[in-house]
């Protein structure tokens, strides 16, 4: 069956330092999305990708970014983590207008 | 400002009820509307989907109503059962947008 899967589930960073969340589809969709959860917010787009090589800011990308070398991932960065950046992260996939299809989610803490 | 609104964090509804769901959008181009839900620890799950040029759509127990001119859906569930205590979200979208603005969510509790 077809997924879309992130790793980690969990991580604990400190602020300052690099992360990248990794975000894997086997549905093979053109569109990847990343989101962020915060209490009160609910799902707020950071970054999204149409195609390879293709990759669009979303309301909320100062802090993050994203490359699509393949189909398959899109891995986000966030360059110096900030500890406003503590959220839990989806990344999500469709074709078209299609429902997207959601990951399990990567909760990230910075200290 | 957000474009898509929830305006009620929580409902609380006894099973065997109608749980009515509310959502609010400003932005007059969105023409396509989604409820997903989304259990603790688990990413969301599309629910039902409905078209501007319908105003209501059914499946099973889950039927979403849309009011164009109020700029206002709804989703019903009847009958509301204790498996369907989640957060859901309704989203927004344009044709030309292929991308989807979401609310911030309602969590239900269904009592049994």
């Amino acid at each position: 069956d077809a997924e879309i899967t992130q790793s980690p589930r969990h991580k604990i960073t400190e602020t300052g330092r690099q992360v990248t969340l990794a975000c894997h589809q086997t549905w093979n969709h053109n569109n990847m999305f990343w989101y962020r959860q915060d209490l009160g917010h609910g799902l707020r787009l950071i970054h999204y990708s149409y195609g390879v090589q293709d990759t669009n800011k979303g309301e909320v990308s100062d802090g993050y970014s994203v490359s699509r070398s393949n189909t398959e991932d899109l891995p986000l960065t966030l360059e110096s983590a900030a500890s406003s950046q503590t959220s839990v992260y989806f990344c999500a996939s469709s074709e078209g207008l299609q429902p997207q299809h959601f990951g399990d989610g990567t909760r990230l803490s910075i200290l | 400002d957000q474009q898509v609104k929830q305006n009620s964090p929580s409902l609380s509804v006894q099973e065997g009820r109608i749980s009515i769901l509310n959502c609010d959008y400003t932005n007059s181009m969105f023409d396509y509307f989604l409820w997903y839900k989304k259990y603790p620890a688990e990413g969301p799950t599309f629910l039902i989907s409905i078209s501007s040029i319908k105003d209501k759509n059914e499946d099973g127990r889950f039927t979403v109503f849309l009011n164009k001119s109020a700029k206002h859906l709804s989703l019903h569930i009847v009958p509301s059962q204790p498996g369907d205590s989640a957060v859901y979200f309704c989203a927004a979208s344009a044709r030309n947008f292929n991308k989807f603005y979401f609310g911030s969510g309602t969590k239900l509790n269904v009592k049994p």
